[in-house]
């Protein structure tokens, strides 16, 4: 997969309201995505995929949304806890070429 | 746990000096992907693995190399050193040639000083 390096945008919520988290793809023949979750000084680890058939997946308490037309992927978090504190990166497998591409990523910031 | 496994886990070294980055992929999965990931940024994608073969470059340097070996681990080495190198470096796996969910290693700390 590639990506860009570049600083991080930050997303901060109070602890118990909902995160919605957004990702931008840049491929149209994109067929399949998936959210990871890093933690400080961890690796990635995956959270929730769907392919491009669906629009909606839900795993326990995260959902992802993806709008084809647009090509706009959501994670969203319900009731937002400080374990959920991380940085979330959305993947695109990129058609033909069978490889990821990655976003630039969103830290999410949970306040007590 | 993701069945990745990196060793080791922090390495600090000098500049000019050579390490060795190593990775056991899960069990089952044929592919290897090696990441750099500095302080607040994203995942850079240097190369990946593809039973045995390398099948994706990207922006890894001419001073580092990999290889993956017939039991699929795979080594990343990172020569003549310098302070930009210092970084986090991640392994991933996954069971096919790419584009599939991959599963990633803990990650090696490396400080050149």
């Amino acid at each position: 997969g590639e990506s860009v390096g570049l600083h991080l945008p930050t997303l901060s919520v109070q602890e118990g309201d909902n995160s919605i988290i957004n990702c931008a793809y840049s491929n149209s023949a994109s067929d399949y995505f998936i959210w990871y979750k890093q933690e400080s000084g961890k690796g990635p680890q995956f959270i929730i995929d769907i392919r491009s058939n669906m629009d909606k997946r839900q795993g326990q308490r995260v959902t992802v949304l993806l709008n084809k037309t647009v090509k706009h992927l959501s994670l969203q978090i319900a009731a937002t806890q400080p374990g959920d504190s991380a940085v979330y990166f959305c993947a695109e497998n990129a058609g033909n070429n069978r490889k990821l591409i990655w976003g630039l990523g969103t830290s999410l910031a949970v306040n007590p | 746990d993701s069945g990745v496994t990196q060793t080791p886990k922090h390495l600090i070294t000098a500049t000019g000096q050579r390490v060795t980055l190593r990775c056991s992929p899960r069990s089952g999965d044929l592919s290897v992907y090696w990441y750099q990931q500095s302080l607040d940024q994203g995942l850079q994608f240097l190369i990946q693995y593809y039973n045995g073969e390398e099948r994706a470059k990207g922006n890894i340097l001419e001073r580092f190399s990999a290889q993956q070996f017939p039991d699929l681990h795979s080594e990343l080495n990172l020569s003549s050193l310098e302070l930009g190198d210092s970084a986090l470096y991640f392994c991933a796996s996954s069971v096919a040639t790419g584009g599939e969910t991959q599963y990633f290693g803990p990650g090696t700390r490396l400080l050149v000083l």
